[in-house]
């Protein structure tokens, strides 16, 4: 009954590294996403995936690429991370119609 | 007006008491509203999906106002656990189960002994 799994949980950067952010889902839902939170603040969407095959860019799309392996997995990807990076990512499921949003434990990333 | 807008509190009660917290959202042709808690760098996690008039769930009542566009959370008998920011989600439909789901910033419940 796993639900949404998040990989890391934890991860520290330097300016410039780059690193994958992983999440899979076994709830056969369609839509996958990607939201960042920063300290006090509300989520923010940075990419979704409507469907296997498809995704569009979110609120805050800047710095990350996204790949939507097959139906199960979304990864998030930053190329070259900056320390405005540096915030809690949580990737999340389902949220179509009268389906509600199932969140991954997240994942705590630092860049210095 | 935003989208969807949430009292950020923090909300202090005593436990015992019973609170309320409003949501109201711009768009008339939402779909669908839920309510999440979200505790202190966690994930958020469904408390209640909203679908009709209303529904309750223990000592959980959620209630929809599509006229004048506000759901509303209320807690009965607060516990210390109830401690937690408590987000409210609208679905907005532009098609189909197509549409965008808008994140309320979240209200602050500290309940105290």
């Amino acid at each position: 009954n796993a639900g949404v799994t998040q990989t890391p949980k934890f991860q520290v950067l330097k300016t410039g590294q780059s690193m994958t952010l992983q999440c899979a889902q076994d709830m056969n839902h369609n839509s996958m996403y990607w939201y960042r939170q920063d300290p006090g603040m509300g989520l923010r969407l940075i990419y979704y995936s409507a469907s296997e095959g498809t995704t569009d860019k979110g609120e805050v799309p800047n710095g990350y690429n996204v790949s939507r392996l097959n139906k199960r997995e979304f990864s998030l990807r930053l190329e070259s991370a900056a320390p405005s990076q540096t915030s809690v990512y949580f990737c999340a499921s389902g949220g179509t119609g009268y389906s509600p949003l199932h969140f991954g434990n997240g994942t705590r990333l630092t860049v210095t | 007006r935003k989208e969807v807008e949430q009292d950020p509190g923090p909300f202090n009660v005593p436990e015992g008491a019973t609170v309320a917290f409003n949501c109201t959202y711009s768009n008339s042709a939402s779909q669908s509203f839920f309510w999440y808690r979200q505790d202190c760098r966690k994930e958020p996690k469904l408390l209640m999906s909203v679908y009709s008039s209303g529904n309750e769930d223990g000592r959980f009542t959620a209630q929809l106002n599509r006229a004048s566009q506000y759901i509303s959370l209320l807690i009965r008998d607060s516990k210390l656990s109830d401690s937690a920011t408590y987000l409210c989600v609208v679905f907005m439909s532009y098609g189909g189960s197509q549409g965008n789901l808008i994140f309320g910033k979240g209200t602050k419940l500290s309940v105290k002994p």
